[in-house]
C-alpha cells in the first residue's frame, strides 16, 4: 500500500534547463497538490488538480511553471528556464476526494539549480 | 497573502519536560492541523481540529481549536528524544476557496536533550 510517490528526491539542474518532478498520488486518490518549501519557511501552495483539470493554480507563478495530472500516470510539475530562486523542496500531496480526508504527503523532490 | 503566525521558531528542552507551541492568524480558520516533519521527508499528520473549541489528543500530543476560530496550540507532554524534528501548523480558510488549499505557519524547531 504504497504512500505518495515523488521522483525523483534529489534534482540537480543548470540555470536555464528545464525541471520535471512527478508524482504518483496514492492509490484511489484523484486530487493532487502541490507545494513548495524555501529552506526555514512552511509550505506554500501552488496548484491542486483533479485528473485532467486545474482546480486552482491561485499559488503558481505565472511564468515558467506549469502542472498537469493526466488521465493516465503522475502529475507533473514543469518548470521552464530555471534560476536559482527556484531551488527548492517541492512538496506533493494527493486525497480521494475535495476536502482534507486522507489528505497525505510525499517525501518531496529537492530541487538545486546551479 | 494569509498568513499563520507560528511560535516559538525553535525550542531546546531537555527529555522530559512538557512543550507547547501555538499559531494565531487575523483571519478564521475552518480546520487547523498540526504536521511534524523530519529532516528529508514531507509532513506527517499528527492531529486535525474541524470545530472550533475542540480538544482532541493523539497520545501525548494534545491540541486546540481556538474558539475564535483564529488560533490554535499544541502540547507535547513528557518529550522523548525522538519528537525531535519541526512542528508545522497548518490551517485551511472558512472563505469558501478551494478545498484543497492548506496555509502553512513557518515552524517550530523543536530540540531536546537526553
Amino acid at each position: 500500500n504504497a504512500g505518495v510517490m515523488q521522483n525523483p528526491r534529489h534534482l540537480v539542474r543548470r540555470r536555464g534547463q528545464e525541471a520535471r518532478l512527478r508524482c504518483s498520488p496514492m492509490k484511489g486518490h484523484s486530487h493532487v497538490y502541490w507545494y513548495r518549501q524555501l529552506p526555514e519557511e512552511g509550505l506554500k501552495f501552488m496548484v491542486y488538480l483533479q485528473k485532467e483539470n486545474i482546480i486552482d493554480e491561485s499559488g503558481m507563478p505565472k511564468e515558467r511553471f506549469s502542472a498537469e495530472f493526466p488521465k493516465e500516470g503522475p502529475s507533473i510539475l514543469r518548470i521552464q528556464q530555471v534560476v536559482r530562486g527556484d531551488s527548492a523542496a517541492y512538496f506533493c500531496a494527493s486525497s480521494p476526494g475535495q476536502g482534507l480526508s486522507g489528505y497525505t504527503f510525499g517525501s518531496g523532490t529537492r530541487l538545486t539549480v546551479v | 497573502g494569509q498568513q499563520l503566525n507560528q511560535s516559538p521558531q525553535s525550542m531546546f528542552i531537555q527529555e522530559g519536560e512538557d512543550v507547547s507551541m501555538n499559531c494565531t492568524s487575523s483571519s478564521i480558520f475552518n480546520t487547523w492541523l498540526w504536521y511534524k516533519q523530519e529532516p528529508g521527508e514531507g509532513p506527517v499528520l499528527l492531529i486535525a481540529l474541524y470545530k472550533a473549541g475542540e480538544l482532541t489528543s493523539n497520545g501525548r500530543l494534545t491540541a486546540q481549536f481556538g474558539i475564535t476560530r483564529k488560533d490554535s496550540f499544541l502540547n507535547i507532554s513528557a518529550s522523548i528524544p525522538s519528537d525531535v524534528g519541526i512542528y508545522f501548523c497548518a490551517g485551511q480558510l472558512s472563505d469558501g476557496g478551494s478545498q484543497g488549499n492548506l496555509i502553512f505557519g513557518k515552524g517550530t524547531k523543536l530540540s531536546v536533550k537526553p
